[in-house]
């Protein structure tokens, strides 16, 4: 248990479907961090939030749209996926974003698969 | 490019050391050495870090050269439950770097 846990650890979604993935961080952490591992790939930093501002944006089409209504709470929204967006999705967080974040806590990810 | 090189496997015997090596002769004076880890399916799991002087807590120990240009993170006790894929990770702890995962080391514990 590393204090940040992420629902649904599943998900099946259609290419037409909304969804939406929830994480949350339990350590009072001022950073959240989105991540993509997609099978036998490194893993890729999506999005960066720091005292709920979003902070970096590694180039992510717009079909996965990110909200932090604070700094306890991060959304993934997804919309129009391609199957291609199949993959692991990871969410961390650590004190503070803007001194490097070397130390992240990781939630146990949503294993998403797109029809 | 990257900035630290790792066997991409390595085996290891149940209650022996593991030693994993990482090449990063490139590093800069203020960055850090991470290490991480991720068992199948799993999350990472954040290990240890160090900057120059050797580190330990109570998952390992991680031994930096002097040059700081490699280092090698050791787990004492392998047990089966250490099997996973290690990540060694180059960092400044200011500034706008962020953590950057290659490949690792698959590690297997051989019961």
């Amino acid at each position: 248990e590393t204090g940040v846990t992420q629902t649904p650890r599943h998900l099946v979604m259609g290419m037409t479907n909304k969804k939406s993935l929830k994480c949350e961080q339990h350590l009072g952490h001022n950073a959240m961090y989105w991540y993509k591992q997609s099978a036998k790939k490194p893993l890729e930093l999506m999005f960066v939030y720091n005292f709920k501002e979003q902070t970096e944006n590694n180039s992510v089409p717009s079909r996965f749209s990110p909200e932090c209504p604070n700094s306890s709470h991060l959304f993934l929204h997804l919309h129009t996926l391609q199957p291609e967006d199949s993959a692991l999705y990871l969410c961390a967080s650590s004190q503070d974003g803007a001194s490097g974040g070397g130390e992240q806590f990781f939630g146990p990810g949503t294993r998403l698969t797109v029809l | 490019d990257a900035k630290t090189t790792q066997p991409p496997s390595m085996d290891c015997a149940e209650g022996r050391a593991a030693n994993l090596p990482c090449n990063h002769s490139t590093i800069s004076g203020n960055e850090y050495v991470y290490w991480y880890r991720q068992i199948h399916s799993q999350g990472p799991q954040y290990i240890i870090h160090g900057l120059k002087n050797n580190e330990t807590n109570e998952m390992a120990s991680l031994i930096i050269t002097e040059d700081r240009k490699s280092s090698t993170l050791i787990l004492p006790h392998a047990t089966l439950r250490d099997t996973a894929v290690y990540y060694c990770i180059v960092l400044a702890n200011f500034g706008n770097e962020k953590l950057t995962f290659g490949t690792g080391t698959r590690l297997t514990i051989i019961p």
